[in-house]
């Protein structure tokens, strides 16, 4: 089954950092882009970031630059934003999110379930 | 950066009419390489993450009922609810993946009149 599953929620102090996992598996990985989309409470979605795990190569939002770091891990298909010096209006349902520039099988839809970051 | 403005906010509209949203973009996001547009719309019910509608701006992902449809090119596009129906109620997000920095429309929320 083709899904894109998500580590648990977080409750982090302001100033720290926070990991957010996203395994993806049934051939999502490897030569797609994967996003980090977050939504804070009862506002819109917004791009923070993308990786091609194939490639290593992120891209940020520049609103994100200096404290987002998006990395890969192919050996377990395994996408993970980590924010620094968390601060309140982080707080935020973080998905992770597949480009849509290519199917896998006959869907291009495929989104994490989301975790939600509560700053503290 | 590429600024995605939607109109109108909200709307309410009558079970089995027509419902219409805007979407503007504050640059082309037309690709002359391949004649596509680099844009998207989803759909998100409270809880849930989005559902990606159309993508190309007027192809129908794979399950979306036809009554979703798309227009458009360029900057300006349209997304059409043909006749509503009351699992529709949600809000609606266009997003360009046109270039980096992506971007979504603020939201346009959608009720029953």
């Amino acid at each position: 089954q083709v899904q894109m599953v998500q580590s648990g929620a977080e409750v982090k102090k302001p100033g720290s950092s926070v990991k957010v996992s996203c395994e993806a598996s049934g051939g999502l990985f490897s030569t797609y882009g994967i996003n980090w989309v977050r939504q804070a409470p009862g506002q819109g979605l917004e791009w923070m970031g993308r990786i091609i795990p194939l490639l290593g190569l992120p891209k940020y939002a520049q609103k994100f630059q200096d404290r987002l770091t998006i990395t890969a891990d192919r050996s377990t298909s395994t996408v993970y934003m980590e924010l620094s010096s968390l601060r309140s209006d982080d707080t935020a349902v973080y998905y992770c999110a597949k480009d849509v520039l290519e199917p896998v099988g006959a869907s291009r839809d495929y989104w994490g379930q989301g975790t939600l970051v509560t700053v503290s | 950066d590429i600024v995605m403005t939607q109109s109108p906010d909200s709307l309410a509209v009558s079970l089995g009419e027509r419902a219409t949203i805007d979407c503007r973009s504050s640059q082309s996001v037309f690709s002359s390489s391949n004649n596509k547009n680099y844009l998207a719309w989803y759909q998100q019910r409270p809880g849930q993450p989005p559902k990606l509608l159309l993508y190309w701006a007027s192809m129908r992902e794979s399950g979306v009922p036809d009554r979703f449809s798309g227009s458009g090119s360029g900057t300006d596009f349209t997304l059409t609810i043909s006749s509503l129906q009351a699992e529709d109620v949600a809000v609606y997000y266009c997003h360009q993946y046109y270039n980096t920095p992506q971007a979504f429309g603020q939201g346009t929320k959608v009720e029953i009149k």
